[in-house]
């Protein structure tokens, strides 16, 4: 696609409940990360793909966080039992590596504003 | 540990004046440096890279090895400028580090 598409771009949820976040990054972008972004933390890395492997998957904060990727493009990031204080906004970014395109920066999408009520 | 650090959650100046966003970081090697901004209700978007050298909307960034720092600098505020600015580290050629963001304010 011509951006980075994130869906839903808001989603309300009961604690406990799971959910799934979904990206589709640009096409022919190798590299896929995932985000999370709230008041006073900033923006926290959280995951890493290239391909449909994830090198780098240091930022989830506990088991309860879980992302994969499939056909080298969509990524699903999956949220089990959800608590209050996973209330954030959920970015997701692609860049074409290959090209060592991530001297150039990422492409980012508009976000998914979880709130767990 | 590889870390970016934006000391000011919040700056607020006046049309006109001269703006600073500082931004200091701690790495071993040689840094890559980035400055994200994020208008009113759009999407993160790359603002400068210190590669570069370039100037982009008034903005410049120089990179301070001797005092790690890569502080974001425009002469004369505008308006538009209002933001929230993110610092950004490129660590081990995998993924970006971000600072915590200054949220900057243009005073009329």
């Amino acid at each position: 696609g011509a951006g980075v598409s994130q869906s839903p771009s808001n989603k309300v949820t009961e604690k406990g409940k799971d959910v799934e976040l979904r990206c589709d990054p640009i096409s022919g972008h190798t590299a896929l990360y995932w985000y999370r972004q709230s008041l006073g933390q900033g923006l926290e890395f959280l995951i890493y793909f290239q391909g449909n492997s994830a090198p780098d998957k240091s930022g989830l904060p506990s088991d309860r966080f879980s992302a994969e990727r499939t056909g080298g493009s969509v990524s699903t990031l999956t949220i089990q039992r959800t608590q209050q204080e996973d209330s954030a906004v959920y970015l997701c970014a692609s860049t074409n590596k290959e090209r060592a395109g991530l001297r150039y920066g990422y492409t980012f999408g508009s976000g998914t504003r979880l709130t767990v009520v | 540990a590889q870390r970016v650090t934006q000391p000011e959650k919040l700056l607020s100046v006046f049309k006109g004046a001269p703006v600073e966003l500082k931004c200091n970081y701690s790495y071993s090697g040689s840094p890559e440096l980035f400055w994200y901004v994020q208008y009113s209700r759009q999407r993160l978007q790359l603002l400068l890279r210190h590669i570069s050298r370039e100037s982009i909307k008034g903005f410049t960034a120089d990179l301070n090895k001797g005092e790690t720092s890569f502080h974001l600098k425009k002469p004369f505020a505008q308006e538009e400028d209002s933001a929230m600015y993110y610092c950004a580290l490129l660590q081990g050629a995998q993924k970006l580090v971000f600072g915590q963001g200054t949220r900057l304010t243009i005073n009329p």
